[in-house]
């Protein structure tokens, strides 16, 4: 069955880091793009970040560049982002999700995980 | 940028509904379609604006090209109330609509 496990969030005060993974099973994780896409509460969708799937090509919208990095281990078939000087506004359900076609950072997203939440307060 | 319409709708069992997205510059045919319902990940229903993903019912049809795209529900079923949201992938970012909520009437 192809799944996308998400963990790592959490409630962290402004200003912290934290880390995100998502454990990919089921399909050949080295052969796609996968991207992190978020939903604040009561909100629509924002893509957040996508690496091809080599791991050279990366990308961020622009409220995250700089502060937020993705990355892939190719060995344990698993995508992180590392968080860090979190702000109130990056508080939503983070999900992972992976590209439909292949290595197309921008495409289709065929296969979603559950969502991990990540609350930034004092 | 793109825009959906409406934002919400009411509609009752066995109904045709269709929303619409309307993207800011021309994205060619890279327009797909998902399905949100509370508290679960959104599931792509159409990609490449009007190709049906494996497994999604037929009563789903999308068409469109250029700026302007449609998702068409024929003959509205219980469980097509949910929220549906258009993206954009000709470019990077890929950008999604605001979603559309349809309600039972």
């Amino acid at each position: 069955e192809v799944q996308l496990l998400e963990s790592g969030g959490g409630l962290v005060q402004p200003g912290g880091s934290l880390r995100l993974s998502c454990a990919a099973s089921g399909f050949t994780f080295s052969s796609y793009a996968m991207s992190w896409v978020r939903q604040a509460p009561g909100k629509g969708l924002e893509w957040v970040s996508s690496v091809s799937a080599s791991g050279d090509y990366k990308d961020y919208t622009d409220s995250v560049r700089g502060r937020f990095m993705i990355s892939r281990d190719t060995s344990k078939n698993t995508l992180y982002l590392q968080m860090n000087s979190l702000r109130a506004d990056d508080t939503a359900l983070y999900y992972c999700a992976k590209a439909f076609s292949g290595d197309y950072v921008s495409d289709a997203f065929d296969i979603w995980g559950q969502g991990t939440m990540v609350t930034v307060s004092p | 940028h793109m825009t959906q319409s409406p934002s919400s709708l009411s509609a009752s069992v066995g109904d045709r509904v269709t929303i619409t997205c309307r993207a800011s510059q021309s994205i060619s045919t890279s327009l797909n379609w998902y399905q949100q319902k509370p508290g679960t990940a959104p599931k792509v229903l159409i990609y490449g604006a009007s190709t049906l993903q494996s497994g999604v019912p037929s009563r789903f049809s999308g068409s469109g090209s250029g700026t302007d795209f449609t998702l068409t529900i024929n003959s509205l079923q219980p469980e097509d109330f949910a929220t549906y949201l258009c993206q954009q992938s000709y470019s990077v970012p890929p950008t999604f609509g605001q979603g559309t909520q349809v309600e039972i009437k």
